[in-house]
């Protein structure tokens, strides 16, 4: 089956910095989403894009769809200690054969003050 | 947006017992699905609950062991039958709203003893 590779699977950044993460996938996608999910919760949905090349911001997380539609990546600025978490890409192909998300493995992040 | 809420949030059952977890939203949806998380994983999709006929199931999983009902647009329920400590993991209720986006409940967390 079609898989998400996201990378990196963790990362331990000092407060302040800029943070990146990205996925690629083998197939294309009609829609991308990130989640942020923190211990004991569910996943919460941050960011959605469903355009090739489209960028959108919500605070400081910034996300793309690739003009490829194989690949999205999200930066989040100025990282703060609440920022940590384990944070998902997921794709959606939007066909008879696919409506389901494919989630990429994870990102977690960790946030020394 | 969609607000996903699941019951119990959490339980310790016994081995070869039955738990039926509770899945409400507060807006009629197009899909229903079920995931489960193991610790430290990313999300693996149980099936797709169908308003009116039977969960579309995913490789490895099957009716028997995991039965889903949903009556409606905004209910739904998971069953993890006969259950042994393997089955000890996050179940998670999802729904894909028609903005297209899709939302996640808080989870249950089972221990099966």
């Amino acid at each position: 089956g079609q898989q998400l590779n996201q990378s990196p699977q963790s990362m331990f950044i000092q407060e302040g910095e800029d943070v990146s993460m990205n996925c690629t996938s083998s197939s294309i996608f009609n829609t991308w989403l990130w989640y942020k999910q923190d211990p004991g919760e569910g996943p919460v949905l941050l960011i959605a894009l469903y355009k090739a090349g489209e960028l959108t911001s919500n605070g400081r997380l910034t996300a793309q769809f690739g003009i490829t539609r194989k690949d999205s990546f999200l930066n989040i600025s100025a990282s703060i200690p609440s920022d940590v978490g384990i944070y998902f890409c997921a794709g959606r192909m939007n066909n008879n054969a696919g409506n389901m998300l494919t989630f990429g493995g994870g990102t977690r992040l960790m946030v020394k003050p | 947006s969609a607000v996903i809420s699941q019951k119990p949030s959490r339980d310790i059952c016994q081995r070869g017992t039955s738990l039926t977890i509770q899945c409400q939203v507060d807006s009629q949806v197009t899909m229903m699905f079920w995931y489960r998380q193991q610790p430290g994983q990313s999300l693996t999709l149980i099936a797709t609950a169908n308003q009116g006929s039977e969960a579309t199931y995913e490789s490895g999983f099957v009716i028997d062991k995991f039965p889903i009902s949903r009556p409606n647009l905004t209910f739904s329920t998971l069953t993890v039958s006969n259950m042994s400590p393997e089955d000890s993991s996050i179940y998670l209720c999802s729904a894909w709203t028609s903005t297209d986006t899709q939302y996640f409940g808080p989870g249950t967390r089972l221990t099966v003893l």
